[in-house]
């Protein structure tokens, strides 16, 4: 167990509503990651930070933002959410740099848009 | 465009077969290819493979790179019903070091 907890594990949430997801590390590690799931696309980089308040866009970051006020903590915010964000989020930690190390995940939080 | 493709996409085997996966890539500027094991949750890290013909290899599973023709394999021998799980790979690819990813092959394990 790599210390990574998401929050929450399910929600259901309306179109249109704010949605903040958690994630929580006790591992001190400085990169922390945002995925989504979805069945025909794989794992999909959301956003990912370098360091408390050092946040950069992946590949698929519209309608998301992210902010890392503490090493231990990075939230992910759909701003409105849309039934396209229905998906399996992940968030992921590395030791080194970069996302072609070793990988920590957490256990996924299943978010409906209905 | 950088991509990563996994065959099969799905597997059914009986406990005890050896199955091979695999996982072909076209990325700019290779950095490492990595395998992960999904079980309906969190993917977990298998291996990471950065230098060509070089095994790595825990327990039942082992598996290897193939720099020149671009691919790797995952072997699974004498397989479990435990092993039943999406298998993912993954390349790390450019100055950014950003990760593509394969949609995984989903294998099954019967008794």
């Amino acid at each position: 167990d790599a210390g990574i907890t998401q929050s929450p594990r399910h929600k259901v949430t309306e179109t249109g509503t704010p949605v903040t997801l958690r994630c929580h590390q006790t591992e001190n590690h400085r990169y922390m990651y945002w995925y989504r799931q979805d069945p025909g696309h794989g794992l999909r980089l959301i956003h990912y930070s370098y360091g408390v308040k050092d946040t950069d866009k992946g590949e698929v970051s519209d309608g998301y933002s992210v902010s890392r006020s503490k090493t231990e903590d990075f939230l992910l915010t759909l701003e409105s959410a849309t039934s396209s964000q229905t998906s399996v989020y992940f968030c992921a930690i590395t030791e080194g740099q970069g996302m072609d190390t070793e990988a920590f995940f957490g256990q996924g939080t299943r978010l409906t848009v209905v | 465009e950088d991509k990563v493709v996994q065959s099969p996409l799905s597997l059914v085997v009986h406990e005890g077969d050896t199955v091979t996966l695999n996982c072909s890539y076209e990325v700019t500027n290779f950095r490492s290819l990595l395998w992960y094991k999904q079980e309906k949750k969190a993917p977990t890290f298998l291996f990471m493979l950065t230098s060509s013909g070089i095994e790595k290899k825990s327990g039942r599973l082992s598996s290897i790179l193939d720099k020149k023709e671009l691919f790797s394999i995952l072997n699974i021998t004498a397989t479990q019903t435990g092993d039943s799980a999406v298998y993912l790979c993954a390349s790390g690819a450019g100055n950014n070091r950003k990760l593509i990813w394969g949609l995984g092959t989903s294998l099954a394990v019967n008794p």
